[in-house]
């Protein structure tokens, strides 16, 4: 069966760059999407197809994709930050969807 | 104001079933595909499954297979999500999420959740 990995935690200071990634075989075939859930509330679209960012979600988030990796840029990391973050991409039919474990971002 | 509003908490036994309701605002519902994702407490985000938006399809994940069931009421603009033969492990917050118009598969609005509570 096809999964998505990421890496458990990631912990940066503010101001600094936070990366996640997230690895998966499908991820040459199938765009990645990006979610930002903070406790108690529905998770937040912050990148589509890859790179593409929805109106409203700040500058400070990007995304990239090379090969089996895709990830998830944070620049100039900030407290309101701290998060769970879920990469989401495709099996190679494009009709089921995979959630990576989620990633939670500590700002020191 | 394009918005997802989803039924209340529900507490259900073993063996039972589940429907969970998410009524669309803002939009049709025929023009987006509806996702239902579900998490456990303290868990990762889990996809159940989807309804086309234009032809009514549905595709279920392999794990919920047999016991899920999306449907839609057009009229109502409410879309729905019937899980059956509840076990503890199905405990968790249900969301309907919307796919898109760019692609079906970025879910751009969430509803607020609904959490199902399987418990003797």
């Amino acid at each position: 069966s096809y999964e998505v990995t990421q890496p458990p935690s990631v912990s940066v200071s503010p101001g600094q760059t936070a990366r996640i990634t997230c690895s998966g075989d499908t991820l040459p075939k199938q765009y990645a999407y990006w979610y930002q859930q903070k406790p108690g509330q529905a998770p937040l679209l912050l990148v589509y197809k890859d790179t593409e960012r929805p109106s409203g979600i700040p500058e400070r988030f990007s995304g990239s994709s090379s090969g089996t990796t895709v990830t998830l840029t944070i620049s100039g990391v900030q407290a309101e930050d701290e998060a769970d973050y879920y990469c989401q991409s495709a099996d190679s039919s494009g009709s089921y969807v995979l959630f990576g474990g989620g990633t939670k971002l500590t700002v020191l | 104001q394009v918005q997802l509003v989803q039924s209340g908490a529900e507490v259900k036994k073993p063996g039972a079933s589940v429907k969970v309701s998410c009524k669309a605002s803002g939009y049709t519902l025929t023009s987006y595909a509806m996702h239902w994702v579900r998490q456990a407490p303290g868990q990762r985000l889990e996809w159940m499954g989807w309804i086309n938006g234009g032809n009514g399809n549905t595709k279920y994940s392999q794990k919920f297979q047999g016991r899920v069931t999306i449907t839609r009421d057009t009229s109502a603009s409410t879309a729905y999500m019937e899980l059956s033969s509840l076990k503890s492990e199905d405990t968790a917050v249900y969301y309907c999420a919307r796919g898109a118009a760019t692609t079906s598969l970025a879910f751009d609005i969430w509803g607020q959740g609904t959490m199902v509570t399987v418990s003797s």
